[in-house]
């Protein structure tokens, strides 16, 4: 059992240049997120899913965008890097509403633009 | 203001004492709460979930005062294994989950 996977780990992207961000699960869970860590900071919510088919703005979502054609996986797009956009991403997913259940995350992809 | 906000720290505790962490969130239709756990750029970590009630898990108390709209978490005998940062997290409504920046903790020998 996986749990959340994300492909790549790192990327080097020059400015302009666009790119795709997977996450995958296999716990067929409905709710998934994408978000950036910047260095001394907390995670903020790009965007996030609460079903295949849908998807809604986080708190950063400018310059990035989401698809979720499959329950398992979650893709976030970025069409035209800006060195902004260097962070370490991380995506996670939750079965269900509510306190008991918990957020599992990937190991996170370290993307850097230049 | 921020949705959730932290003490970022650090908080600098010798081993052995209680610390103590505090986190508020702005909106009041939020409806689960939670602590996570961080280490140096790994992923965060599930620590608790936040009940109403107050809730224990060894050596950790989280606290959830909804009239205030605030969090607590306090860790009693503190180890060093506790250092690290710990991320307060709201869910609110619309299933959007929102963490603050976290509160650095050393645990000093």
């Amino acid at each position: 059992n996986a749990g959340v996977t994300q492909t790549p780990k790192f990327r080097v992207l020059k400015t302009g240049q666009s790119m795709t961000l997977l996450c995958a699960q296999d716990m067929n869970h409905e709710y998934m997120y994408w978000y950036r860590q910047d260095p001394g900071m907390g995670l903020r919510l790009i965007h996030y899913s609460v079903g295949e088919g849908t998807t809604a703005k986080g708190e950063v979502p400018d310059g990035y965008n989401v698809s979720r054609l499959k329950k398992q996986n979650f893709l976030l797009g970025l069409e035209s890097a800006a060195p902004s956009q260097t962070s370490v991403y991380f995506c996670a997913s939750v079965g269900a509403s509510g306190s008991l259940y918990e957020q599992y995350f990937g190991p996170g992809t370290r993307l850097t633009v230049t | 203001r921020k949705e959730v906000e932290q003490d970022p720290g650090p908080f600098n505790v010798p081993e052995g004492a209680t610390v103590a962490f505090n986190c508020t969130y702005s909106n009041s239709a939020s409806q689960s709460f939670f602590w996570y756990r961080q280490d140096c750029r790994k992923e965060p970590k599930l620590l608790m979930s936040v009940y109403s009630s107050g809730n224990e898990d060894g050596r950790f108390t989280a606290q959830l005062n909804r009239a205030s709209q605030y969090i607590s978490l306090l860790i009693r005998d503190s180890k060093l294994s506790d250092s690290a940062t710990y991320l307060c997290v709201v869910r609110a409504q619309d299933d959007k989950i929102i963490f603050g920046k976290g509160t650095r903790l050393h645990i000093l020998p």
